[in-house]
């Protein structure tokens, strides 16, 4: 089975400072990786994923990720963070599950960004 | 860009009551739905997935008898939380598997509280 880890429950960044929140997996396979944003009381909202091909992904927003197979690390981005940008991050993995087989996504535990002024 | 609904976005009843969420993909057809469930300062659990047409498969240590799910069309899957307790508070997000792109898309979540 897959695992996702976030190990940071909170990332405190200043305004313009580049910001890095980190991502480590576990998948047998080849990875599916993904970030979402997830606003208060809000659904979560696509950042990016890495399928294949480069790995420096680029998506929403600003941010990007780079997939690193050998540290099996999918880390988010941003060269200068904004006060907007505070919310909680979460990565994931898809793979199989007990309901499904093969089109699951698995979180990680999630990480609070807080950008400050 | 895909857009996936859910009503309501907050509802609040009473102990015992039974509760119905609905989830819509707008814009595409969903062949296959994913109810989650996320309590406070968590992460989203997978609950059951749920393909149109057929039975729902619940992860394990999920109630199917309680947390009943029914995915009649390509674009709508619902939830019914039968005979709801005080525990069964939580924020619940769907989203639906685009047919086409595998993708999957986010609800904004229904907040459900129980009394």
């Amino acid at each position: 089975a897959q695992s996702v880890a976030q190990p940071e429950d909170q990332v405190n960044v200043a305004e313009g400072n580049p910001l890095t929140v980190k991502c480590t997996y576990s998948v047998s396979g080849n990875p599916y990786l993904f970030w979402y944003v997830q606003y208060p009381n809000r659904g979560l909202q696509f950042l990016l994923k890495y399928i294949t091909g480069d790995n420096l992904v680029k998506g929403s927003y600003g941010f990007e990720a780079e997939f690193n197979k050998s540290q099996t690390s999918f880390h988010l981005k941003k060269p200068s963070a904004l006060v907007s940008d505070s919310a909680l991050y979460f990565c994931a993995v898809r793979g199989p599950s007990a309901s499904n087989a093969g089109n699951m996504l698995t979180f990680g535990g999630g990480t609070r960004l807080m950008v400050k002024p | 860009g895909a857009v996936v609904s859910q009503h309501p976005s907050w509802v609040i009843c009473k102990s015992g009551t039974s509760v119905k969420i609905e989830c819509r993909s707008l814009d595409f057809q969903a062949t296959t739905m994913f109810w989650y469930r996320q309590f406070p300062k968590q992460s989203l659990m997978l609950m059951a997935t749920s393909n149109e047409g057929s039975k729902a498969t619940y992860e394990q240590g999920v109630e199917k008898d309680k947390f009943l799910i029914n995915h009649a069309s390509l674009t709508l899957s619902t939830l019914t939380v039968t005979s709801a307790h005080p525990e069964d508070s939580s924020f619940y997000i769907c989203s639906a598997s685009d047919q086409g792109t595998y993708e999957q898309y986010f609800g904004p979540g229904t907040r459900l509280t129980v009394t």
